[in-house]
Protein backbone atom coordinates (compact mmCIF):
# COMPACT_ATOMS: atom_id res chain seq x y z
CA UNK A 1 0.00 0.00 0.00
CA UNK A 2 1.42 3.53 -0.51
CA UNK A 3 -0.50 5.43 1.65
CA UNK A 4 -0.76 9.02 0.39
CA UNK A 5 0.70 9.82 -2.68
CA UNK A 6 1.17 13.48 -3.72
CA UNK A 7 2.40 15.04 -7.39
CA UNK A 8 4.40 16.75 -8.06
CA UNK A 9 7.16 16.29 -5.69
CA UNK A 10 9.09 19.81 -7.03
CA UNK A 11 7.26 22.56 -8.88
CA UNK A 12 8.87 25.93 -10.33
CA UNK A 13 5.65 28.41 -11.48
CA UNK A 14 6.35 32.04 -12.68
CA UNK A 15 3.69 34.75 -11.14
CA UNK A 16 0.25 34.27 -12.62
CA UNK A 17 1.03 30.73 -13.91
CA UNK A 18 -1.48 27.76 -12.61
CA UNK A 19 -1.22 24.61 -11.97
CA UNK A 20 -2.93 21.28 -10.01
CA UNK A 21 -1.59 19.58 -7.09
CA UNK A 22 -2.92 15.98 -6.90
CA UNK A 23 -2.78 14.01 -3.98
CA UNK A 24 -4.42 10.20 -3.94
CA UNK A 25 -4.58 7.55 -0.95
CA UNK A 26 -5.61 4.13 -1.07
CA UNK A 27 -6.66 4.20 2.89
CA UNK A 28 -10.27 4.57 2.21
CA UNK A 29 -9.78 7.71 4.33
CA UNK A 30 -13.11 9.83 4.72
CA UNK A 31 -11.14 12.56 5.68
CA UNK A 32 -8.44 14.83 3.72
CA UNK A 33 -6.83 18.01 4.49
CA UNK A 34 -4.41 19.88 2.34
CA UNK A 35 -1.93 22.35 4.40
CA UNK A 36 1.41 24.34 3.68
CA UNK A 37 4.42 24.64 5.72
CA UNK A 38 6.20 27.77 5.30
CA UNK A 39 9.75 27.86 7.25
CA UNK A 40 9.20 29.59 11.41
CA UNK A 41 5.36 29.31 10.70
CA UNK A 42 4.66 25.27 10.98
CA UNK A 43 1.76 23.90 9.18
CA UNK A 44 -1.15 25.81 8.16
CA UNK A 45 -4.91 24.12 7.21
CA UNK A 46 -5.60 25.89 3.70
CA UNK A 47 -8.71 23.21 2.68
CA UNK A 48 -9.83 20.08 4.11
CA UNK A 49 -13.33 17.34 2.87
CA UNK A 50 -14.77 15.34 5.06
CA UNK A 51 -15.96 13.41 2.70
CA UNK A 52 -16.39 12.75 -1.61
CA UNK A 53 -18.23 15.36 -2.89
CA UNK A 54 -17.42 18.15 0.05
CA UNK A 55 -15.00 20.92 0.79
CA UNK A 56 -14.69 23.38 3.30
CA UNK A 57 -12.37 26.18 3.77
CA UNK A 58 -9.39 25.92 6.78
CA UNK A 59 -7.20 28.51 8.09
CA UNK A 60 -5.45 29.62 4.88
CA UNK A 61 -7.73 29.35 2.22
CA UNK A 62 -7.18 32.28 -0.45
CA UNK A 63 -5.67 32.41 -3.77
CA UNK A 64 -6.47 28.65 -3.98
CA UNK A 65 -9.24 25.68 -4.94
CA UNK A 66 -10.22 22.29 -4.17
CA UNK A 67 -12.05 19.41 -5.63
CA UNK A 68 -13.03 15.59 -4.02
CA UNK A 69 -14.91 14.25 -7.25
CA UNK A 70 -13.58 10.94 -6.20
CA UNK A 71 -12.78 9.35 -2.20
CA UNK A 72 -9.27 8.52 -2.93
CA UNK A 73 -8.15 11.87 -4.87
CA UNK A 74 -7.95 15.76 -3.19
CA UNK A 75 -6.79 18.35 -5.29
CA UNK A 76 -5.61 21.58 -4.94
CA UNK A 77 -5.27 23.91 -7.50
CA UNK A 78 -3.40 27.40 -7.84
CA UNK A 79 -5.51 29.71 -10.51
CA UNK A 80 -2.95 32.36 -10.76
CA UNK A 81 0.27 31.52 -8.67
CA UNK A 82 2.08 34.18 -6.61
CA UNK A 83 5.79 34.84 -4.69
CA UNK A 84 3.86 34.49 -1.46
CA UNK A 85 2.28 30.72 -2.44
CA UNK A 86 6.08 29.06 -2.13
CA UNK A 87 5.52 26.60 0.26
CA UNK A 88 5.98 23.08 0.76
CA UNK A 89 2.44 21.64 0.22
CA UNK A 90 1.12 18.60 2.73
CA UNK A 91 -1.57 16.55 1.44
CA UNK A 92 -2.65 14.36 4.89
CA UNK A 93 -5.62 11.88 5.54
CA UNK A 94 -7.59 10.46 8.36
CA UNK A 95 -10.21 7.94 8.73
CA UNK A 96 -12.28 11.17 10.93
CA UNK A 97 -10.91 13.40 13.90
CA UNK A 98 -9.50 13.65 16.37
CA UNK A 99 -6.68 14.17 14.08
CA UNK A 100 -4.11 11.22 13.63
CA UNK A 101 -3.21 12.02 10.37
CA UNK A 102 -1.68 10.15 7.90
CA UNK A 103 0.73 12.46 5.27
CA UNK A 104 2.00 12.21 2.11
CA UNK A 105 5.87 13.49 1.57
CA UNK A 106 5.11 16.94 0.69
CA UNK A 107 5.60 19.12 -2.71
CA UNK A 108 8.05 21.85 -2.92
CA UNK A 109 6.45 24.52 -4.86
CA UNK A 110 8.60 27.82 -5.65
CA UNK A 111 6.70 30.59 -7.42
CA UNK A 112 9.37 33.00 -9.62
CA UNK B 1 -2.83 34.50 17.39
CA UNK B 2 -1.07 31.58 17.93
CA UNK B 3 -3.45 28.64 19.73
CA UNK B 4 -0.41 26.27 20.05
CA UNK B 5 2.78 27.54 20.70
CA UNK B 6 5.76 25.78 21.07
CA UNK B 7 8.82 28.56 22.29
CA UNK B 8 11.78 26.30 21.73
CA UNK B 9 12.70 26.31 17.97
CA UNK B 10 15.41 24.23 18.69
CA UNK B 11 16.63 21.95 21.61
CA UNK B 12 20.05 19.57 21.57
CA UNK B 13 20.55 16.46 24.05
CA UNK B 14 23.41 13.70 24.78
CA UNK B 15 22.44 10.79 23.38
CA UNK B 16 21.00 8.65 26.31
CA UNK B 17 19.79 11.50 28.17
CA UNK B 18 15.92 12.61 28.75
CA UNK B 19 14.34 15.21 25.74
CA UNK B 20 11.43 17.20 26.90
CA UNK B 21 10.12 19.49 24.50
CA UNK B 22 7.38 21.50 25.53
CA UNK B 23 4.39 23.01 24.30
CA UNK B 24 1.13 25.60 25.25
CA UNK B 25 -2.37 26.63 24.16
CA UNK B 26 -4.41 28.65 24.97
CA UNK B 27 -7.54 27.50 23.39
CA UNK B 28 -9.89 25.83 26.21
CA UNK B 29 -11.51 24.42 24.27
CA UNK B 30 -9.09 21.46 22.71
CA UNK B 31 -9.73 18.34 23.80
CA UNK B 32 -7.29 16.33 21.85
CA UNK B 33 -3.27 17.01 21.64
CA UNK B 34 -0.60 14.94 19.49
CA UNK B 35 2.66 15.16 18.35
CA UNK B 36 3.95 14.91 15.11
CA UNK B 37 7.24 14.07 14.06
CA UNK B 38 9.11 15.28 10.91
CA UNK B 39 12.22 13.91 9.51
CA UNK B 40 13.61 16.48 6.23
CA UNK B 41 11.75 16.21 3.07
CA UNK B 42 9.68 13.79 4.41
CA UNK B 43 5.67 14.26 5.64
CA UNK B 44 5.26 14.29 9.23
CA UNK B 45 4.53 11.14 10.89
CA UNK B 46 2.42 10.75 14.05
CA UNK B 47 3.77 9.84 17.43
CA UNK B 48 1.46 10.01 20.48
CA UNK B 49 -1.49 11.46 21.39
CA UNK B 50 -3.79 12.30 24.34
CA UNK B 51 -7.21 12.81 25.42
CA UNK B 52 -7.98 15.93 27.80
CA UNK B 53 -9.32 13.64 30.06
CA UNK B 54 -5.72 12.03 30.77
CA UNK B 55 -2.41 13.54 32.49
CA UNK B 56 -0.45 10.89 30.73
CA UNK B 57 0.30 8.70 27.99
CA UNK B 58 2.66 6.51 27.98
CA UNK B 59 4.53 4.41 24.33
CA UNK B 60 7.40 2.97 24.65
CA UNK B 61 10.29 5.87 25.06
CA UNK B 62 7.73 8.86 24.63
CA UNK B 63 5.56 9.60 27.11
CA UNK B 64 3.32 12.83 27.29
CA UNK B 65 1.84 14.54 30.15
CA UNK B 66 -1.09 17.26 30.32
CA UNK B 67 -1.46 20.26 32.83
CA UNK B 68 -4.94 21.59 31.70
CA UNK B 69 -4.86 23.97 34.39
CA UNK B 70 -1.33 25.42 32.92
CA UNK B 71 -2.57 24.75 29.25
CA UNK B 72 0.66 23.07 28.75
CA UNK B 73 1.77 19.47 27.64
CA UNK B 74 5.11 17.80 27.46
CA UNK B 75 6.64 15.01 25.53
CA UNK B 76 9.80 13.28 27.06
CA UNK B 77 11.98 11.24 25.31
CA UNK B 78 13.50 8.47 27.48
CA UNK B 79 16.56 8.05 26.33
CA UNK B 80 17.27 9.77 23.79
CA UNK B 81 19.10 8.48 20.46
CA UNK B 82 20.45 10.30 17.50
CA UNK B 83 17.25 9.07 15.17
CA UNK B 84 15.20 10.97 17.63
CA UNK B 85 16.63 14.51 15.82
CA UNK B 86 13.68 15.61 13.85
CA UNK B 87 11.52 18.69 13.93
CA UNK B 88 8.63 17.96 16.30
CA UNK B 89 5.04 19.24 16.18
CA UNK B 90 2.94 19.53 18.78
CA UNK B 91 -0.89 19.71 17.63
CA UNK B 92 -4.28 20.08 19.34
CA UNK B 93 -8.21 19.63 18.22
CA UNK B 94 -11.34 20.73 19.10
CA UNK B 95 -14.16 18.02 18.76
CA UNK B 96 -16.39 20.56 18.57
CA UNK B 97 -15.68 22.36 15.36
CA UNK B 98 -14.62 20.13 12.86
CA UNK B 99 -11.66 18.18 14.81
CA UNK B 100 -8.82 20.04 12.74
CA UNK B 101 -5.85 19.97 13.75
CA UNK B 102 -3.91 23.29 14.45
CA UNK B 103 0.09 22.94 14.72
CA UNK B 104 2.60 24.58 16.73
CA UNK B 105 5.63 26.19 14.87
CA UNK B 106 7.96 23.11 15.74
CA UNK B 107 10.95 22.25 17.75
CA UNK B 108 13.80 20.92 15.90
CA UNK B 109 15.49 18.33 18.45
CA UNK B 110 19.02 17.52 17.93
CA UNK B 111 20.31 14.38 19.55
CA UNK B 112 24.53 14.26 19.91
CA UNK B 113 26.24 10.80 20.51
Amino acid sequence: NAGVTQTPKFRVLKTGQSMTLLCAQDMNHEYMYWYRQDPGMGLRLIHYSVGEGTTAKGEVPDGYNVSRLKKQNFLLGLESAAPSQTSVYFCATAGGPPGKLFFGSGTQLSVL
Amino acid sequence: DQQVKQNSPSLSVQEGRISILNCDYTNSMFDYFLWYKKYPAEGPTFLISISSIKDKNEDGRFTVFLNKSAKHLSLHIVPSQPGDSAVYFCAASALRSQGNLIFGKGTKLSVKP
